[in-house]
């Protein structure tokens, strides 16, 4: 069984540039979610996709965006990066809601994103 | 949005002693979960609680949904090396939508 890759582990960047985030999904599993988590803080939630649609979105602002694909691998985009986008990326994913066990993430090691 | 407060914020205990942490919030969640977090890793989930006052078990772990909704514990028994780490509890409100609302994380330390 294939556990959840995240890429880049890290990468550096500079205030109004933008960056892609990847990830794949565990296999058998069909919905991806994207959290922020800063240093010292708890994951904050972005976004969830299922079936290639956006269908849940946290407290970020539409420069922040994704994709999912077929396979049910995932993008995060982030426009015009701040440095407060500092922080680790993770990309969890789960079965779908319809599951009957909603919260229980798989989660990737997470992408560390620099903005400076 | 809704506030997860973890106590304590760390810990630091013996090798063999139990721990216990909690989680309060000030809005219900229809489910409570327990994840930890070694460094360079992403959460793992450790329970999962679904029901208003239930208890569930995981090897030496106990953890509880509090029957107001608004809170949650952990517990650890006899506690090893590998424990090390930061526990981190998650709500969920609504179904539909993987949004967890993580807590602030309690670091804990085991001493050999």
């Amino acid at each position: 069984e294939t556990g959840v890759t995240q890429s880049p582990t890290h990468l550096i960047k500079t205030r109004g540039q933008q960056v892609t985030l990847r990830c794949s999904s565990q296999s058998g599993h069909n919905t991806v979610s994207w959290y922020q988590q800063a240093l010292g803080q708890g994951p904050q939630f972005i976004f969830q996709y299922y079936r290639e649609e956006e269908n849940g979105r946290g407290n970020f602002p539409p420069r922040f965006s994704g994709l999912q694909f077929p396979n049910y691998s995932s993008e995060l985009n982030v426009n015009a990066l701040e440095l407060d986008d500092s922080a680790l990326y993770l990309c969890a994913s789960s079965l779908s809601f319809l599951s009957g066990r909603p919260g229980e993430l798989f989660f990737g090691e997470g992408s560390r994103l620099t903005v400076l | 949005g809704q506030q997860l407060n973890q106590s304590p914020q760390s810990m630091f205990i013996q090798e063999g002693e139990d721990v216990s942490m909690n989680c309060t919030s000030s809005s219900i969640f229809n489910t409570w979960l327990w994840y930890k977090q070694d460094p360079g890793e992403g959460p793992v989930l450790l329970i999962a609680l679904y029901k208003a006052g239930e208890l569930t078990s995981n090897g030496r772990l106990t953890a509880q949904f509090g029957i107001t909704r608004k809170d949650s514990f952990l517990n650890i028994s006899a506690s090893i090396p590998s424990d090390v780490g930061i526990y981190f509890c998650a709500g969920l409100y609504q179904t539909g939508a993987n949004n967890l609302f993580f807590g602030t994380g309690t670091r804990l330390t085991v001493i050999p």
